[in-house]
């Protein structure tokens, strides 16, 4: 597509429950990235899938976490049992080339109540 | 560990005017430096970049300065206009232990409001 889309846009759900967020990448860009912003924060890195490679979830917060990318296209973030803290935007980014402009969704707002 | 920093959460200048924007960082790998804006529930754009290797670069009314030896950069928007109204983040990034270059630190970002 012509730029990443993420989905949904918005996510209220109750503490406990599991959420899945989806990404879909610019077409042909083989590094996909996962950061998210919590409030009065910046944007705090996730984990990074680049081709076939093994991904680097070295930013994931807690094994509540998990994320998976099908190829070089579609990547889903699973945050399990939801606490109010993983309340934040959850932003996915793409590039052609690793480290480099990075194009980013419009993000899911996700609120756990 | 905040290894970039914005200290100003927001900004506010008058249109025409120059806005600065403030960045330190502490980490001495970092090479690779970059800003992005960021709109009311759009993502963040990239914006411009600047490598280590450069202490300016320039694209329109935008430039970027490095100070490698104070670990700081700055962003100059002249002259400043109502629609660059927004979240500006600075962001780095810098071989990991394992060579890696990929991910990016950002920082707070900084709310900067161009009034009419």
């Amino acid at each position: 597509g012509a730029g990443v889309s993420q989905s949904p846009s918005n996510k209220v759900t109750e503490k406990g429950k599991d959420v899945e967020l989806r990404c879909d990448p610019i077409s042909g860009h083989t590094a996909l990235y996962w950061y998210r912003q919590r409030l009065g924060q910046g944007l705090e890195f996730l984990i990074y899938f680049q081709g076939n490679s093994a991904p680097d979830k070295s930013g994931l917060p807690s094994d509540r976490f998990s994320a998976e990318r099908t190829g070089e296209s579609v990547s889903t973030l699973t945050i399990q049992r939801t606490q109010q803290e993983d309340s934040a935007v959850y932003l996915c980014a793409s590039s052609l080339f690793p480290g480099n402009g990075y194009t980013f969704g419009s993000g899911t707002r996700l609120t756990v109540v | 560990d905040q290894q970039v920093k914005q200290n100003s959460p927001s900004l506010s200048v008058q249109e025409g005017r120059i806005s600065i924007l403030n960045c330190d960082y502490t980490n001495s790998m970092f090479d690779y430096f970059l800003w992005y804006k960021k709109y009311p529930a759009e993502g963040p754009t990239f914006l411009i970049s600047i490598s280590s290797i450069k202490d300016k670069n320039e694209d329109g009314r935008f430039t970027v300065f490095l100070n490698k030896s104070a670990k700081h950069l700055s962003l100059h928007i002249v002259p400043s206009q109502p629609g660059d109204s927004a979240v500006y983040f600075c962001a780095a990034s810098g071989p990991d232990s394992g060579g890696s270059n990929y991910k990016l630190t950002f920082g707070k970002g900084t709310l900067l409001t161009v009034n009419p």
